[in-house]
């Protein structure tokens, strides 16, 4: 079975753009996360997805928005970016909310 | 304010020794606690979880113990690889995780030969 994967894996963006992150869960995986990691901060839920619907959401500013697709894949999109985004940005998928996440590679955005 | 605790930042332990690893959570409301290894470049990979109605949970090398009272986890691994050098992050969530997992900033583990 194949994993989660994240699509790009490395990005680099320039403050004020925005920037879209791709996630394909592992097949027959309903639920999508969103974590962020920083050195300073470690790794922070954004939010997660279930059926196409926003279940709940972590602390973070609006900028921050996300999408599931029928397909159960996820879009992360984050605009008017800041030095502070710049982050290891983490999908993780489960079957149902209350299993296990299995989490992809992540995608490294820099923001300069 | 941090809920889920890991106060050793890294972790030096002699191959084939055990290693061992603390998480401390200050929240009473986490009934599910797990464990993750990051190898760098590489999202978390889960190792073990334990449910709060446990104390104890094993999984071949990998044995978590719960310590409800003291609000304490520990993750043991015995014996020690080369492998298993990386970095653990504890996490923890309740409520069926719908406000995701909780996470611990993570203990380098370092196994010398």
């Amino acid at each position: 079975k194949a994993g989660v994967t994240q699509t790009p894996r490395y990005l680099i963006k320039t403050r004020g753009q925005q920037v879209t992150l791709s996630c394909s869960p592992i097949s027959g995986h309903r639920s999508v996360s969103w974590y962020q990691q920083t050195p300073g901060q470690g790794l922070q839920f954004l939010f997660e997805y279930f059926s196409e619907t926003q279940r709940n959401k972590g602390n973070f500013p609006g900028r921050f928005s996300g999408r599931q697709f029928s397909n159960s894949r996820s879009e992360m999109n984050v605009s008017t970016l800041e030095l502070g985004d710049s982050a290891l940005y983490l999908c993780a998928s489960s079957s149902y909310r209350e299993d296990e996440q299995f989490f992809g590679p992540g995608t490294r955005l820099t923001v300069l | 304010d941090q809920q889920v605790k890991q106060n050793s930042p890294s972790l030096s332990v002699q191959e084939g020794r055990i290693s061992i690893l603390n998480c401390d959570y200050t929240n009473s409301m986490f009934d599910y606690f797990l464990w993750y290894k990051k190898y760098p470049a590489e999202g978390p990979t889960f190792l073990i979880s334990i449910s709060s109605i446990k104390d104890k949970n094993e999984d071949g090398r990998f044995t978590v113990f719960l310590n409800k009272s003291a609000k304490h986890l520990s993750l043991h691994i015995v014996p020690s690889q080369p492998g298993d050098s990386a970095v653990y992050f504890c996490a923890a969530r309740y409520g069926g995780g719908a406000d995701g997992l909780t996470f611990g900033k993570g203990t380098h583990l370092i196994i010398q030969p």
